[in-house]
């Protein structure tokens, strides 16, 4: 099977633009996940959604949204682009909705914000 | 599940030693504790995980430890070798309807 993908890889942006990443799961997985990681901050949760449905939410201002369509590919969108949002992007899938299972994590989207 | 202390953040060995990553949960619901290594500028991919109905799990030189009376869990990595040289992060994913949580992560360095 193939792995998770994420699209785009790199992505520079300037302050106050908006910006759409991309998330395609391992085939037949229906969990998705979104983290942010710096170097400070380690692995954040942004969002986690299952079926279309988002099921958590991490400590994150409203800039920061995603979806999820019917065939389990995700996206997330950010808004009004701080410099802080400077980050690399994960998105992870898993096989259920039961989060006893492992996180196939995707190569993540660096983004830069100038 | 929204609180796991990893410790250390960083930790140094020397190549043929050994090296122990503890990590502290919160959640008595836990039932799995999963390990991850980032290697630099690659993804995160488990390595080793255990479930609550055993106390030890073993993979040639890694092993995970789970105390769940004291709430913690612990990766063992034996006669490093310079390729452990990693990121390394445990999680706590049973958290009922709160996110799942990674630990900050333990730096991993093993000297030659």
């Amino acid at each position: 099977k193939a792995g998770v993908t994420q699209t785009p890889r790199y992505l520079i942006k300037t302050r106050g633009q908006q910006v759409t990443l991309s998330c395609s799961p391992i085939s037949g997985h229906r969990s998705v996940s979104w983290y942010q990681q710096t170097p400070g901050q380690g692995l954040q949760f942004l969002f986690e959604y299952f079926s279309e449905t988002q099921r958590n939410k991490g400590n994150f201002p409203g800039r920061f949204s995603g979806r999820q369509f019917s065939n389990s590919r995700s996206e997330m969108n950010v808004s009004t682009l701080e410099l802080g949002d400077s980050a690399l992007y994960l998105c992870a899938s898993s096989l259920a909705n039961d989060r006893a299972y492992e996180q196939y994590f995707g190569p993540g989207t660096r983004l830069t914000v100038t | 599940g929204e609180n796991v202390e990893q410790h250390p953040s960083t930790l140094s060995v020397q190549e043929g030693d050994s090296a122990v990553i503890k990590c502290t949960y919160s959640d008595s619901a836990s039932n799995y504790f999963p390990w991850y290594k980032q290697e630099l500028g690659k993804r995160p991919q488990l390595i080793i995980d255990i479930r609550s109905n055993v106390g030890e799990k073993k993979d040639q030189r890694i092993a995970v430890t789970l105390n769940k009376t004291a709430k913690h869990f612990s990766l063992h990595i034996t006669e490093t070798q310079p390729e452990d040289s990693a990121v390394y992060f445990c999680a706590d994913p049973y958290s009922g309807n709160t996110p799942l949580v990674f630990g900050k992560g333990t730096r991993l360095s093993v000297i030659a």
